[in-house]
């Protein structure tokens, strides 16, 4: 039983271009999450999904920042023309969604040069 | 706004005693409490929680204890052992998702 899978692990990007990142929940799993880590800070809360919906966006920078969980597929979270404050350790987590704990990933580390 | 605050950023203790690591909230909606342990370069993985109709809870080595009247909990961690150093994070639970605190780094002394 695979937990929770993004990919990549490390991603970089120069300023200007898109970064995606990538969250396979864990089987069974409809609710996934991301959060941001900047160095030396804790886990901040950007959205949650929902197959085919955004439930909360309540942690989303207005501007570049998108996500999505379909149908089919993954959950992405895209960032467009990626500043070099977007550096950061990006978690997915996900839950069934009948109780509090979440499963993490081991997060895509993104580094904008 | 810091919703949920781990006001010690570092601990180290012996091997053999007693961590205690705490947690304020400020968010009386919060109804669940959880502690998650993190190692570098992987992401945070569960460690033990606790309902707000609860006062304590305990795991083998791990209890966490919250005072709802003073919005604080805490982790302790007996005996500690050299594979507890680790980044603890607090997190609280309101509106269908978690609220981490800045966490605390934890470092067991052989």
């Amino acid at each position: 039983n695979a937990g929770v899978m993004q990919n990549p692990r490390h991603l970089v990007r120069r300023r200007g271009q898109e970064a995606r990142l990538r969250c396979s929940p864990m089987k069974g799993h409809s609710h996934v999450y991301w959060y941001r880590q900047l160095p030396e800070e804790g886990l901040k809360f950007m959205v949650y999904l929902q197959k085919e919906n955004i439930i909360d966006e309540s942690g989303m920078p207005k501007e570049r920042f998108s996500a999505e969980f379909p149908k089919e597929g993954p959950s992405i979270l895209r960032i467009q023309q990626v500043v070099r404050g977007d550096s950061a350790a990006y978690f997915c987590a996900s839950s069934p969604g009948d109780d509090y704990g979440y499963t993490f990933g081991s997060g895509t580390r993104l580094t904008v040069v | 706004d810091q919703q949920v605050k781990q006001n010690s950023p570092s601990l180290s203790v012996q091997e053999g005693r007693i961590s205690i690591l705490n947690c304020d909230y400020t968010n009386s909606m919060f109804d669940y409490f959880l502690w998650y342990k993190k190692y570098p370069a992987e992401g945070p993985t569960f460690l033990i929680s606790i309902s707000s109709i609860k006062d304590k809870n305990e795991d083998g080595r791990f209890t966490v204890f919250l005072n709802k009247s003073a919005k604080h909990l805490s982790l302790h961690i007996v005996p500690s052992q050299p594979g507890d150093s680790a980044v603890y994070f607090c997190a609280a639970s309101g509106n269908e998702k978690l609220t981490f605190g800045t966490g605390t780094r934890l470092t067991i002394i052989p």
